[in-house]
């Protein structure tokens, strides 16, 4: 079975600018999350996504948005970047099995460097 | 709310000798605790996995940890390190008990391993 992959797995931008990060979950799952990996704050939630609705939210301003689509893709936006936004940023999917915790599987990540 | 603390920011260990990582978590309910590696500019890959069946959890490459409620503890070991088990290595506990797929990373350890 295929992980999950994230698309690109590099970019560079310049401030200002926005940029959209894409996640295939793995086949079956419909749960996506986003964290944001930082040598100075470690790995940071993002948002979730299940069946196209965001389901919780992490603490980042309002230019970090995402959506989910029907085959459970995701995709994640950043506008108006900022320097301070160059980071490894994951994808994670999951089954949602109801009652109990999810394993959550990783991506490589999409290394942005904003300049 | 959850919390995870890795207590050592470094670990160095001698090729064949055992390894142990160190972890204390904060929860106000029974938590699931997992352990994840990332190899250098790799994604996060699921060591094991607590979820209350049993204390003890065996995971992947000869990896194991202990549940322990009385000492909030679950540390990672392993018998014998292999030059292959260099890496950074993340405790993380579920942010809550509803199926929602939060997870909360402590700040983690970075393993090298000496021939």
């Amino acid at each position: 079975k295929a992980g999950v992959t994230q698309t690109p797995r590099y970019l560079i931008k310049t401030r200002g600018q926005q940029v959209t990060l894409s996640c295939s979950p793995i086949s079956g799952h419909r749960s996506v999350s986003w964290y944001q990996q930082t040598p100075g704050q470690g790995l940071q939630f993002l948002f979730e996504y299940f069946s196209e609705t965001q389901r919780n939210k992490g603490n980042f301003p309002g230019r970090f948005s995402g959506r989910q689509f029907s085959n459970s893709r995701s995709e994640m936006n950043v506008s108006t970047l900022e320097l301070g936004d160059s980071a490894l940023y994951l994808c994670a999917s999951g089954r949602w099995t109801g009652g109990s915790t999810d394993t959550q599987y990783f991506g490589p990540g999409t290394r942005l460097t904003v300049l | 709310a959850q919390s995870v603390t890795q207590l050592d920011s470094h670990v160095s260990v001698s090729e064949g000798t055992p390894v142990l990582l160190r972890c204390n978590y904060s929860s106000s309910y029974s938590p699931s605790l997992f352990w994840y590696v990332q190899h250098p500019n790799k994604g996060l890959q699921l060591l094991l996995k607590y979820t209350s069946a049993a204390t003890l959890v065996k995971g992947i490459n000869g990896f194991e940890a202990e549940f322990k409620k009385s000492e909030t503890s679950f540390h990672l070991t392993k018998p014998s390190a292999h030059m292959s088990d260099a890496a950074e290595y993340f405790c993380v506990v579920s942010a809550n008990n509803r199926g929602y797929n939060k997870l909360i990373f402590g700040a983690g350890t970075r393993l090298a391993v000496h021939p």
